[in-house]
């Protein structure tokens, strides 16, 4: 049972390049989530999806695109990185219906120099 | 909007000393709370959380909290820290809308533990 699973685990990117984030999903979940993590700031939501097909803004979405290309996968995409977007990243994923808790993967470590 | 506030970026504790990191939190409605625990280049992990009913909610690992309304308050406890529960914890509160549930997280507390 993988539960949410992130790739890449470690990347490094120069300012300017582009990259995708990939998540998936195997617990069957309508929403997704994609969070930053950042020292003495706890996690900040950047995008989330409800259910296949949608997708909103979180608190800082600046930067970002996302695709929920269906129910079990959910990428993030930086266009033109910047090292202001050097972080932790986590995706996340819930079912609602159930008042169960959101479960992570395991992160993307992103340096941008 | 909700928030939680997490009183204490680090927290230094004793082996076998009481463990007790605070959380608050504001909201408009009654929330969902959660507590998680992220150990070293790991994701985060739930340890308990508070939907509805009995207000003193018990986890894994020993962990404890109670939910205070009159307080706005969701504190993580342990009677008796042990080298293992160093980590970083992190209070969330869950935002219900039409259905639709998403986490808000505080800032998170470091619990240093010393032998």
């Amino acid at each position: 049972n993988a539960g949410v699973t992130q790739t890449p685990k470690f990347q490094v990117l120069k300012t300017g390049q582009s990259m995708t984030l990939q998540c998936a999903q195997d617990m069957n979940h309508n929403s997704m989530y994609w969070y930053r993590q950042d020292p003495g700031m706890g996690l900040r939501l950047i995008y989330y999806s409800a259910s296949e097909g949608t997708t909103d803004k979180g608190e800082v979405p600046n930067g970002y695109n996302v695709s929920r290309l269906n129910k079990r996968e959910f990428s993030l995409r930086l266009e033109s990185a910047a090292p202001s977007q050097t972080s932790v990243y986590f995706c996340a994923s819930s079912d609602e219906r159930l008042n169960t808790e959101a479960f992570f993967g395991q992160g993307t470590r992103l340096t941008v120099v | 909007a909700q928030s939680v506030t997490q009183l204490g970026s680090h927290v230094s504790v004793s082996e076998g000393a009481l463990v007790l990191l605070r959380c608050n939190y504001s909201s408009s409605v009654p929330p969902y709370l959660f507590w998680y625990v992220q150990y070293p280049n790991q994701g985060l992990q739930l340890l308990l959380k508070y939907t509805t009913g009995a207000t003193l909610v018990k986890g894994i690992n020993g962990f404890e909290a109670e939910f205070k309304k009159s307080e706005t308050s969701f504190h993580l406890t342990k009677p008796s820290a042990h080298m293992s529960d160093a980590a970083e914890y992190f209070c969330a509160v869950s935002l219900m809308n039409t259905g639709f549930q998403k986490l808000v997280f505080g800032t998170g507390t470091r619990l240093l533990v010393s032998p």
